[in-house]
């Protein structure tokens, strides 16, 4: 597609529910990642998926919180047992990867509200 | 780590005001550096890069930053801001390496200009 998609644009889910994240990258980029923005703050890292390497999981919070991506396509990010603390935008992105001068293109993001 | 400070969590100008968002970051080697914007409901997108050469930089819509290595900042600048630049400015580093390709983003500097 033209740029990175990302459903749900919008979620409100009750808590202790789980919830599931569906992105989409531009074709062709090898590279994906998930980050995540409370409100107030940056975007935190939360992982990395490059090709058919083993992702980086280091920004994972917790263990609820598992992603998979099948092979250079779709990912998605799987909060399980939802918190309060897990309402944030959570934003996937794209890159051709390495070289580490690959710019990253973003998705609108998808708004997560637990309550 | 890396890390990335932005100085300034909320700019207010006028029309036709000078810009400039101070931007510090924290590395241990040569880095890449990238300013991204967000306009009110749209996606994250790049305003302007930072890889090697010439430490003046010039993006889309008149902005440039000039990176200073030895103050480790790459600050955001426009001569004359347009009501159209009100958005949320992200400074964001990741190190030069051929295994570095996590971005680090400071926290953000939300900028209003009214007409």
């Amino acid at each position: 597609g033209a740029g990175v998609s990302q459903s749900p644009s919008n979620k409100v889910t009750e808590k202790g529910k789980d919830v599931e994240l569906r992105c989409d990258p531009i074709s062709g980029h090898t590279a994906l990642y998930w980050y995540r923005q409370r409100l107030g703050q940056g975007l935190e890292f939360l992982i990395y998926f490059q090709g058919n390497s083993a992702p980086d999981k280091s920004g994972l919070p917790s263990d609820r919180f598992s992603a998979e991506r099948t092979g250079e396509s779709v990912s998605t990010l799987t909060i399980q047992r939802t918190q309060q603390e897990d309402s944030a935008v959570y934003l996937c992105a794209s890159s051709l990867g390495l070289p580490a001068g690959n710019t990253i293109y973003f998705g609108e993001g998808s708004w997560l509200t637990v309550v | 780590a890396q890390s990335v400070s932005q100085h300034n969590h909320h700019v207010i100008l006028s029309e036709a005001a000078s810009l400039e968002l101070g931007c510090n970051y924290s590395y241990g080697g040569t880095v890449n550096l990238f300013w991204y914007v967000q306009y009110p409901g749209q996606h994250l997108q790049l305003l302007l890069k930072y890889f090697s050469g010439d430490p003046l930089v010039k993006g889309i819509k008149g902005f440039e930053a000039e990176f200073i290595k030895s103050k480790f900042s790459f600050n955001l600048r426009k001569p004359s801001v347009q009501w159209s630049d009100t958005a949320e400015y992200f400074c964001a580093v990741r190190g030069n390496g051929g295994s570095n390709y996590k971005l680090t983003f400071g926290k953000g500097t939300l900028l209003t200009v009214n007409p």
